[in-house]
């Protein structure tokens, strides 16, 4: 089945280490997205990539990092920078740059900072 | 100042009545209007998107308004059932430097009881 895959679905951290979360997809999306969810909060954009070896950053990317070698995986590494990665992080993937509409999102990943 | 107001923060109805979630925006310029329902612990799945010159778009049991007018959307979801039990999302697309940027509002958290 086609879809966006995240993984790990649960992952915990102690103060001071980089993690990555994976997000790869099968829809042969030229878009990819991370985005992080707190509680009450909307959505808020991380990282996103338009095309294979580019991205830019969106509007709280201090603290992250990616890289899109692949035009199917898009992967985000929480660094220890990050001041409070506490977090539910969603990777979501599009046809086109947002402007085609249709986002598809990930089941996204929890990462607790003990 | 870019906004997405949902309201209420979070209703609670029996299975079988029929429920109204409210979405208010600042964003501009418009491009286009798109709800989203989120299972807890997953990602969100599109329910609608509306451009500017629709004012009505069903999916199912599910029904999405626009007044651009008045800046405001609702979406209407008949004879509920336990399954709808879930977070929605409105999410307002801005054009901004030559694609999409999208504003996500809080969500309304619904819960139906049997």
């Amino acid at each position: 089945d086609g879809g966006i895959t995240q993984s790990p679905k649960y992952l915990f951290r102690k103060e001071g280490q980089n993690v990555t979360l994976s997000c790869e997809q099968n829809l042969n999306h030229d878009a990819m997205y991370w985005y992080r969810q707190d509680p009450g909060q909307g959505l808020r954009l991380i990282y996103y990539s338009q095309i294979v070896n580019d991205f830019q950053k969106g509007d709280i990317a201090e603290g992250y990092s990616v890289s899109r070698e692949k035009k199917e995986s898009f992967p985000l590494t929480v660094t220890s920078a990050q001041k409070n990665p506490t977090a539910f992080y969603l990777c979501a993937s599009s046809i086109q740059g947002e402007i085609s509409g249709e986002l598809f999102f990930g089941e996204g990943s929890r990462l607790t900072v003990l | 100042k870019n906004q997405v107001e949902q309201s209420p923060q979070s209703l609670i109805i029996l299975e079988g009545k029929n429920c109204t979630l409210q979405c208010n925006y600042t964003v501009s310029p418009f491009s286009n209007l798109r709800w989203y329902k989120q299972d807890t612990g997953r990602g969100p799945v599109s329910l609608t998107i509306m451009t500017f010159s629709e004012n009505t778009k069903s999916n199912g049991r599910y029904t999405a308004t626009l007044d651009a007018d008045t800046k405001q959307s609702s979406l209407h979801i008949t004879a509920s059932q336990l399954s709808d039990s879930a977070s929605y999302i409105c999410v307002v697309s801005r054009l901004s430097g030559g694609y999409n940027k999208l504003i996500f509002g809080a969500g309304t958290r619904l819960a139906v009881h049997p």
